[in-house]
């Protein structure tokens, strides 16, 4: 079993629809990061969290330490969406190493 | 502000060249830097990571090395490429602070993609 998990692996919606994405893990960590890698290979950090809520635009990112999980929420979902969503961990300590899940490919169709 | 580069952007090597990527980071002192992999179809493996010059540190064993020369500057390389070293190599830097409990955001560079052949 992976350190962490996201689910759905692959996700196809049509515009405009409220997307939900998750990440569970099985590790302490220090924080969580949510990315996004656009077709090409590059890749952007989306949210950084280590508790509560955070949101950028149409883009909102939860996490509840206890139950160890995140969400990525995507509201009114554009094409331009269209992406593989990553989530990462970080443990304790400086040499912030990160522990990736899969990815998630989320296709959002006009 | 921070900039953080890679080269070159694709590569296509035979079976038992050598290789060298070079990552460049530029606005910041004394980064952490990173080089991950992702294979096709599979999620990012962290390979290396430095803390300092000269300081590398390996996650996996395999078939590649990497060296950090000057501050700024994260080399990966093999000696002699296997058809399982293909995939897309991405260098990251964060800031490098000895405070427990802080963390700091990852910045990646735009990748490589390596096809061997």
């Amino acid at each position: 079993k992976n350190e962490v998990e996201q689910s759905p692996q692959n996700l196809t919606a049509q515009e405009g629809e409220f997307i939900t994405i998750n990440c569970s893990y099985s590790v302490g960590i220090s924080a969580l990061h949510w990315l996004q890698q656009h077709p090409g290979g590059g890749i952007v950090s989306l949210f950084m969290l280590s508790s509560g809520k955070k949101k950028h635009g149409r883009l909102i990112a939860t996490i509840n330490i206890q139950e160890k999980h995140s969400s990525l929420h995507i509201t009114a979902s554009h094409p331009r969406d269209s992406a593989v969503y990553i989530c990462a961990v970080r443990g304790g300590g400086a040499t912030n190493k990160l522990i990736f899940g899969t990815g998630t490919l989320l296709a959002v169709q006009p | 502000s921070q900039t953080i580069h890679q080269w070159p952007a694709t590569l296509v090597q035979p079976v038992g060249s050598p290789l060298s990527l070079e990552c460049t980071v530029e606005g910041t002192s004394n980064p952490n830097l990173y080089w991950y992999r992702q294979a096709a179809g599979r999620g990012l493996q962290l390979l290396f990571y430095s803390v300092g010059i000269g300081q590398i540190s390996s996650e996996v064993p395999q078939n590649l090395s990497a060296s950090r020369p000057q501050d700024r500057q994260f080399i990966l390389s093999s000696k002699k490429l296997l058809l399982s070293d293909s995939g897309f190599y991405l260098c990251a830097w964060s800031v490098n602070f000895w405070t427990s409990g802080i963390s700091y955001e990852q910045y990646f560079g735009p990748g490589t993609r390596l096809t061997v052949t």
